[in-house]
């Protein structure tokens, strides 16, 4: 039933490693989202998908991130050429619809990632 | 670009007594804002979400108000336990051309002392 799940949990990579993050979305959400969140500090918006295209991607940082949702329920976050600047917890979010007045974002664990 | 600030940044207060949250926004042409809270190592909870037409919303003990035009939310919680301690985010939607806009703020860090 569950909520927006996301896995692993934590990952530990190296400098130049390329890393997969994976985000379970709330059956039936269409709208999806992804977000970082270093020490301290409170999310940072990375992605917003409506359905299986992104509908807003303005926040990625460079071309090294990339995310996709090629059947509109599961995305993939990619980072190629992982940095220590990286390192932060990724969080995912699901909401209903990404458009409709009022529309409650429900957030998953997210995943820690360390680059070494 | 919108900015999002929550003052203060950490709060420690003694259980049972009333307090209250801040967070103000730059842009207030907002869609909404939502209010959450982080248990350490944990993803974000959803409290109360507030419509840019409402002025607050309330569920038990929190009562989250907006005045759109200042700018300004807050979040008040009655007779606080130790349970609510944790970090409250503030994030403001703006919807602008099919695109949204989701701006949190830093945070504040409550504890709530027995």
């Amino acid at each position: 039933g569950a909520g927006v799940s996301q896995t692993p949990s934590n990952k530990v990579t190296e400098k130049g490693k390329y890393v997969e993050l994976r985000c379970d979305p709330i059956s039936g959400h269409t709208a999806l989202y992804w977000y970082r969140q270093s020490l301290g500090q409170g999310p940072e918006f990375l992605i917003y998908f409506q359905g299986t295209g992104a509908a807003d991607d303005s926040g990625l940082p460079n071309d090294r991130f990339f995310a996709v949702r090629p059947e509109g329920s599961v995305s993939t976050l990619k980072i190629q050429r992982t940095e220590r600047g990286d390192s932060a917890v990724y969080l995912c979010a699901s909401s209903l619809s990404g458009l409709r007045l009022g529309t409650e974002q429900f957030f998953g664990p997210g995943t820690r990632l360390t680059v070494l | 670009k919108q900015e999002v600030t929550q003052i203060p940044a950490a709060l420690s207060v003694p259980e049972g007594e009333n307090l209250v949250l801040n967070c103000s926004f730059t842009d207030s042409a907002i869609y909404n804002l939502q209010w959450f809270r982080q248990d350490p190592g944990k993803g974000l909870t959803s409290l109360l979400l507030i419509q840019s037409s409402q002025r607050e919303q309330t569920s038990g003990r929190l009562n989250a108000s907006l005045d759109k035009s200042s700018g300004r939310s807050t979040l008040y919680i009655a007779a606080s336990q130790p349970g609510d301690s944790a970090t409250y985010l503030c994030a403001v939607r703006k919807y602008s051309g099919g695109y949204q806009k989701v701006t949190f703020g830093t945070g504040t860090k409550l504890q709530v002392i027995p």
